[in-house]
């Protein structure tokens, strides 16, 4: 158990450009979820897959972001013409399917995003 | 309405005494789980410990306990000997089986917590 791995750790980028985050899940753990944390606050959930499957959404996710996890291993997020109102900590957290509501969600380090 | 309330914004304390984070919930569900977390300056979420609704017995995981009163809604933090490196905000969060199928995290505003040397 590596944990869950998000990369990079941390992304500094000029408004209108876009970017892209990726997370490792624990292997064994088939939820995967995105959520976005700004200072002071507790984490927004943004979005959450079952294995492949995106099966929530959140509405704080905008057009502009998208998210995939492509062979229900590692998932990416992109979000696309940045707004400074993006800065944030984006944390992917994951799961085992085993307990249900009983299993705790792990998290990454989190990478944290700089719109100047 | 606040589903999961934290009434303590920051607190600072003695190191080596115990300190008790308090969290209340509300939900109208019989099954949920409670769970705590600690976010050092450093960004990253750690899971301490867990409380089912079903569970007869408090948490306990080292240093940490549950203090768990489930006709009081609530479901206090405690960390007996604190450290330096307890500094940190910690999250209490719930999750409900019936409301969504995601399983998602509902969290409280958090409590910033100073050790004092």
């Amino acid at each position: 158990d590596t944990g869950v791995s998000q990369d990079p750790r941390h992304k500094i980028t000029k408004r209108g450009q876009n970017v892209t985050f990726r997370c490792d899940p624990i292997s064994e753990h088939n939820r995967l979820y995105w959520y976005r944390q700004t200072l002071g606050q507790g984490p927004e959930f943004l979005t959450y897959f079952q294995n492949e499957a995106q099966l929530e959404k959140s509405r704080l996710l905008s057009d502009r972001f998208s998210a995939e996890r492509p062979k229900g291993s590692f998932s990416t997020l992109e979000i696309q013409r940045t707004e400074q109102g993006d800065s944030a900590m984006y944390l992917c957290a994951s799961s085992s399917p085993g307990q249900g509501y009983n299993s705790p969600l792990h998290f990454g380090n989190g990478t944290r995003l700089t719109v100047t | 309405a606040q589903k999961i309330t934290q009434t303590q914004p920051g607190m600072f304390v003695q190191e080596k005494e115990a300190v008790t984070l308090d969290c209340t919930y509300d939900t109208s569900d019989q099954s949920y789980g409670l769970f705590w977390y600690k976010q050092p300056s450093s960004g990253e979420m750690i899971f301490l410990i867990y409380q089912g609704s079903y569970d007869e017995q408090n948490a306990t995981e080292g240093r940490y306990s549950l203090n768990f009163q489930k006709a009081r809604k609530s479901a206090n933090l405690v960390i007996s000997a604190s450290q330096l490196g307890d500094s940190a905000m910690y999250f209490c969060a719930m999750r409900e089986p019936e409301m969504d199928s995601n399983y998602q995290l509902i969290w409280g505003a958090g409590t910033k917590l100073i050790i004092k040397p």
